[in-house]
């Protein structure tokens, strides 16, 4: 079975602050990656997918890549509306989530 | 406007049996496949089960094998998820979500678009 290991789990960081987000897959699943934004009592919403396709009407300075087993989600310059938690999401092989990184405000 | 209305949870002892409802609206339900997807209170998201356009195909995460059914009416719009022999590890808010971006021509799963607020399963005695 496919694991997704995303890291770090908590990240602290300062508005205009760039920051990524990595997401280690066990086995190769191409590019089949999504990362997707949660704010607190609200579904997900959807970044990015096929690992670094930007999803209609998210903001440019967020951006995705890699392929293989390893992703990264990057913010260039961090923004007040972007203090959320954020999942990465394997469809390669059915689904699976990774486990989530906090963006807290530092 | 396109919407996700889920429906159907409640309080259930373990050992019970739930079904849970989504009702699609403002898409061409039978253009896409649909999951369920849950999230343990002060959880992560967990990918619980998903279902191609047409119903032909069907997944479901090893925690809920043989325990849980998921099955669509496109004629109604609406997708389902029978769950049987519930325990207390089921407990969780239920979200459907829409595949927009699949990984195969049958998109069982893909990177969901559209996502329901979700339906709140509690399983205790």
């Amino acid at each position: 079975d496919i694991q997704m290991t995303q890291s770090p789990s908590t990240l602290s960081a300062s508005v205009g602050d760039r920051v990524t987000i990595t997401c280690r897959a066990s086995q190769s699943i191409s590019s089949w990656l999504a990362w997707y934004q949660q704010k607190p009592g609200k579904a997900p919403k959807l970044l990015i997918y096929k690992a670094s396709s930007l999803e209609s009407g998210v903001p440019s300075r967020f951006s995705g890549s890699g392929s293989g087993t390893e992703f990264t989600l990057t913010i260039s310059s961090l923004q007040p509306d972007d203090f959320a938690t954020y999942y990465c999401q394997q469809y390669n092989s059915y689904s699976l989530f990774g486990g989530g990184t906090k963006v807290e405000i530092k | 406007e396109v919407q996700l209305v889920e429906s159907g949870g409640g309080v259930v002892r373990p050992g019970g049996s739930l079904r849970l409802s989504c009702a699609a609206s403002g898409f061409t339900f039978d253009d896409y496949g649909m999951s369920w997807v849950r999230q343990a209170p002060g959880k992560g998201l967990e990918w619980v089960s998903g279902i191609n356009w047409n119903g032909g195909s069907t997944g479901y995460a090893d925690s809920v094998k043989g325990r849980f059914t998921i099955s669509r009416d496109n004629a109604k719009n609406s997708l389902y998820l029978q769950m049987n022999s519930l325990r207390a590890e089921d407990t969780a808010l239920y979200h459907c979500a829409r595949s927009y971006y699949c990984s195969s021509t049958s998109c069982l799963v893909g990177a969901f678009d559209i996502w329901g607020q979700g339906t709140m399963v509690t399983v205790s005695s």
